[in-house]
């Protein structure tokens, strides 16, 4: 079974750009979250959604947004990019609700902002 | 306010060992404690996790100790091998009902690295 995919793998932009990241979840996984990691330190929530609606949001400021699809596929948008928005955007997928503590990642995207 | 705070930052073993990884945190709400670890340019990937009701768990060479009254966890790796040497996160979330449920909190991470 293929687990959490992300696209895309590595990608450069300059300051004051969008950028948009995108997740697969696992099948049949319908909570999807996502996590910032900056380089020597631990990932960093930045927002949860299940069933398209959103249910949990961390400490970023609103140049950050997601969307979650029908499909259950989610979209993480960054806007203005920073130098410090350079990171390791982390996608996690849950099978639901009530389970969405028990969380698996994907391999990340690699974001550099120069 | 870091709420999980994880020890050693860095940490070097013989093949054999076992190193030992503690973590702790101060939010009374957490009732799931997952490890992760995570090789260079990969997402990190659950290794063991444990609810407060139990003050240890074991899964084949992974072993997490909890202490509840201490607010302190730590893993443990038995017979430590040199495919071991990764980065580990110990993490921290609610379960449903309470709110959140799909936050988890990390700690900054130990790279280990066990020598042959």
């Amino acid at each position: 079974d293929a687990g959490v995919t992300q696209s895309p793998t590595h990608l450069i932009k300059t300051r004051g750009q969008q950028v948009t990241l995108r997740c697969s979840p696992i099948s049949g996984h319908k909570s999807v979250s996502w996590y910032q990691q900056v380089l020597g330190q631990g990932p960093q929530f930045i927002f949860q959604y299940y069933e398209k609606e959103e249910r949990g949001r961390g400490n970023f400021p609103d140049r950050f947004s997601a969307r979650q699809f029908p499909n259950y596929s989610s979209e993480l948008n960054v806007n203005a990019l920073l130098l410090g928005d350079s990171a390791l955007y982390l996608c996690a997928s849950s099978l639901g609700l009530d389970t969405s503590y028990e969380q698996y990642f994907g391999p990340g995207t690699r974001l550099t902002v120069t | 306010q870091q709420q999980v705070k994880q020890s050693p930052q860095s940490l070097i073993v013989q093949k054999g060992g076992i190193p030992i990884i503690n973590c702790a945190y101060e939010n009374t709400a957490f009732d799931y404690f997952p490890w992760y670890q995570q090789f260079p340019g990969k997402g990190p990937a659950l290794l063991i996790a444990i609810r407060p009701d139990v003050s240890e768990k074991k899964e084949g060479r992974f072993t997490i100790s909890f202490n509840k009254s201490a607010k302190q966890f730590s893993l443990h790796i038995m017979d430590s091998q040199p495919g071991d040497s990764a980065t580990y996160f110990c993490a921290a979330s609610p379960i449903p009902p309470r709110t959140n449920a799909g936050k988890s909190t990390f700690g900054d991470g130990t790279t280990l690295t066990v020598k042959p």
